[in-house]
This record gives structure tokens, C-alpha cells and sequence, in this order.
């Protein structure tokens, strides 16, 4: 069965450092993928998106993400975090549904 | 302003008791979609519908029910609640199957 994996449940940087949630799928056809956001008590949000093309994607906020297909994987980084980046973190894939991962929490600490 | 909204926002009911969850959007999407939310577990979609008349099972349809009469709306019917049905409820709507998907605000259901 396809299934996306988040490897971090929970990440506590201190702003400044750099950061990368990691994001692996198990599907050997066409994907799309995604990055979301949900900050605390909102909706979630679309951070950035990868179809076809540039295997290295940005987004908004200073995120980006890498597409490795031999990986089977789409990590989602950026640079210097800042606090008001404290939020869950969702990796989805739509192959012939939509499979989102369990999340990752980031704690910003300022 | 393009949004999806829903309905209510918070929800407190009795096991069996039957309710409806609305899901609106108007930005003229043929795609919609019902996730619920729950902790450690991500977002898992209960069903979802590629166009008007067109619906299909997701990952956990068991208890609810769905439909799409009118392109804009899509509501979530749980015709007998029970407590394992307590969840964080997202609706989702995007132009096509497959692009971006945007969220509506969530209904939070407790069945007690």
C-alpha cells in the first residue's frame, strides 16, 4: 500500500540554525507532491508543490524542498528558521488519492 | 475572497445521534475532499469526489457518509455517531484531482 513517512515527530531548533524535515513515499509511479503548514489553531496551508521540472522547489517563506526520485524522497528545508516558523509540518503525495504523513511538529525557540 | 468554509466550527453530541458537517467553496473546484485530523496519526482522507454525482472512499470511510448535489458544497454526514469519531474534521477542495489543495478552517467533533 502507498504510504508517506515523516521521520521527525517532533524538532526543537533554536532560531537561526537550519533545518530539514525529511519526507520518503512508497510509490514507483508519477507524483505529485506537496509541503503544508498548520500553524497552531489554523487551517493548513500550502507551502510549496513539486509536479515535474527543477527537482529543487521553492516555496514560500524561505522553504524549500528537493525531489530525489532514486530516494523516493522530498525534504523540505530551510536555511535559518526563525520562531514564528513553530508549526506542524505536513509531506503529501497524490498518486491516485492523496496520502498525507503523520506530521512533524518544529518548535522555534527564540 | 476564494475560501472553503465549514460548518459548524465546533460540534459537542451523544453517540448516535445524527449530524451533518458543511463544506462550501467557491471557487468553482471540481475536486473536493474529507480528511480528519488526529494526533500522531496525520491527516487521513474519508471521502472525496472528482465532480458533481462522483464520489469515492477514502483511507477511513466507515461510519460516514457524503455527497455532492451542487459543485460548491460537500457536506459530511455521520448517521450514528460514536466516540471514535471524535477528530479534528478538514474539508478540502482543489481545481482538478492532483493540484493544490486549499483547507477549510476544520470542525472540531467530540461524540461523548
Amino acid at each position: 500500500a502507498q504510504s508517506v513517512s515523516q521521520h521527525n515527530h517532533h524538532v526543537i531548533l533554536s532560531e537561526a540554525a537550519s533545518l530539514e524535515l525529511g519526507c520518503n513515499y512508497s510509490y514507483g509511479g508519477t507524483v505529485n507532491l506537496f509541503w503544508y503548514v498548520q500553524y497552531p489553531g489554523q487551517h493548513l496551508q500550502l507551502l510549496l508543490k513539486y509536479f515535474s521540472g527543477d527537482p529543487l522547489v521553492k516555496g514560500i517563506k524561505g522553504f524549500e524542498a528537493e525531489f530525489i526520485k532514486s530516494k523516493f524522497s522530498f525534504n523540505l528545508r530551510k536555511p535559518s528558521v526563525q520562531w514564528s516558523d513553530t508549526a506542524e509540518y505536513f509531506c503529501a503525495v497524490k498518486t491516485n488519492d492523496m496520502r498525507f504523513g503523520a506530521g512533524t511538529r518544529l518548535t522555534v525557540k527564540p | 475572497e476564494a475560501q472553503v468554509t465549514q460548518n459548524p466550527r465546533y460540534l459537542i453530541t451523544v453517540t448516535g445521534k445524527k449530524l451533518t458537517v458543511t463544506c462550501s467553496q467557491n471557487m468553482n473546484h471540481e475536486y473536493m475532499s474529507w480528511y480528519r485530523q488526529d494526533p500522531g496519526l496525520g491527516l487521513r482522507q474519508i471521502y472525496y469526489s472528482m465532480n458533481v454525482e462522483v464520489t469515492d472512499k477514502g483511507d477511513v470511510p466507515e461510519g460516514y457518509k457524503v455527497s455532492r448535489k451542487e459543485k460548491r458544497n460537500f457536506p459530511l454526514i455521520l448517521e450514528s455517531p460514536s466516540p471514535n469519531q471524535t477528530s479534528l474534521y478538514f474539508c478540502a477542495s482543489s481545481l482538478l484531482a492532483g493540484g493544490e489543495q486549499f483547507f477549510g478552517p476544520g470542525t472540531r467533533l467530540t461524540v461523548l
